[in-house]
């Protein structure tokens, strides 16, 4: 089956600093990959949406400066929490879609605490 | 627009009763239902979707879940709980099929299973 490869699982990091997370799909061209950010015992809340070669479109309320998404490939989209804060702590995922008729398949999601 | 209500953040059952998780939707147009299941840390994984045809629909585990319309319903149901069901369970919907549209979750539920 289709498989999302989200690395790293697990980053602490600094106040101040910059951290990357990467979403792969092992084995199929996503053009279309999710970004979701979950809060604990809280449900998913998309950021935004990433198609391969475009900007990527984001979520009202969500700082674009901030999480800086690129989609460089159709294996590949990358998170980057700018300048982290403690309140940036969560619990990222990412899912990647096929096309448009096809299903998404997630990620395992990445811990992120700042310290 | 589309929103989705779980009924009860956390179910307890025993193990071999009926596992009963509960979603309502709302969708301006023909919604697309999907149930997810989430273990600690991990991604989400797909248990089974509603998008055409059939309104009982079957999916992984054992699961099952049954569309009706008129009482804009999409509940999630196990005749048989076994310990290893334990986790989180989302329920989904979006105005598409797989992840041409975006898809918006309900706020999720933890099922706990005790011997």
């Amino acid at each position: 089956g289709a498989v999302v490869s989200q690395h790293p699982s697990r980053v602490i990091c600094k106040s101040g600093t910059s951290v990357k997370i990467e979403c792969r799909s092992l084995d199929f061209q996503a053009t279309t990959m999710f970004w979701y950010r979950q809060f604990p015992k809280q449900s998913l809340m998309l950021m935004a949406t990433s198609n391969e070669g475009s900007k990527a479109t984001y979520e009202q309320g969500v700082e674009k400066d901030k999480f800086l998404i690129n989609h460089a490939s159709l294996t590949l989209s990358t998170l980057t929490v700018t300048s982290a804060h403690p309140e940036d702590s969560s619990f990222y995922i990412c899912s990647a879609v096929q096309g448009r008729e096809s299903p998404l398949h997630f990620g395992n999601g990445t811990r992120l605490t700042v310290t | 627009a589309q929103s989705v209500t779980q009924l009860g953040s956390h179910v307890s059952v025993s193990e071999g009763a009926l596992v009963l998780l509960r979603c309502n939707y709302s969708s301006s147009v023909p919604p697309y239902l999907f149930w997810y299941v989430q273990y600690p840390n991990q991604g989400l994984q797909l248990l089974l979707k509603y998008t055409t045809g059939a309104t009982l629909v079957k999916g992984i585990n054992g699961f099952e879940a049954e569309f009706k319309k008129s009482e804009t319903s999409f509940h999630l149901t196990k005749p048989s709980a076994h310990m290893s069901d334990a986790a989180e369970y989302f329920c989904a919907v979006s105005g598409n099929t797989g992840g041409g549209n975006k898809l918006t979750f309900g706020t999720g539920t933890q099922l706990k299973v005790e011997l």
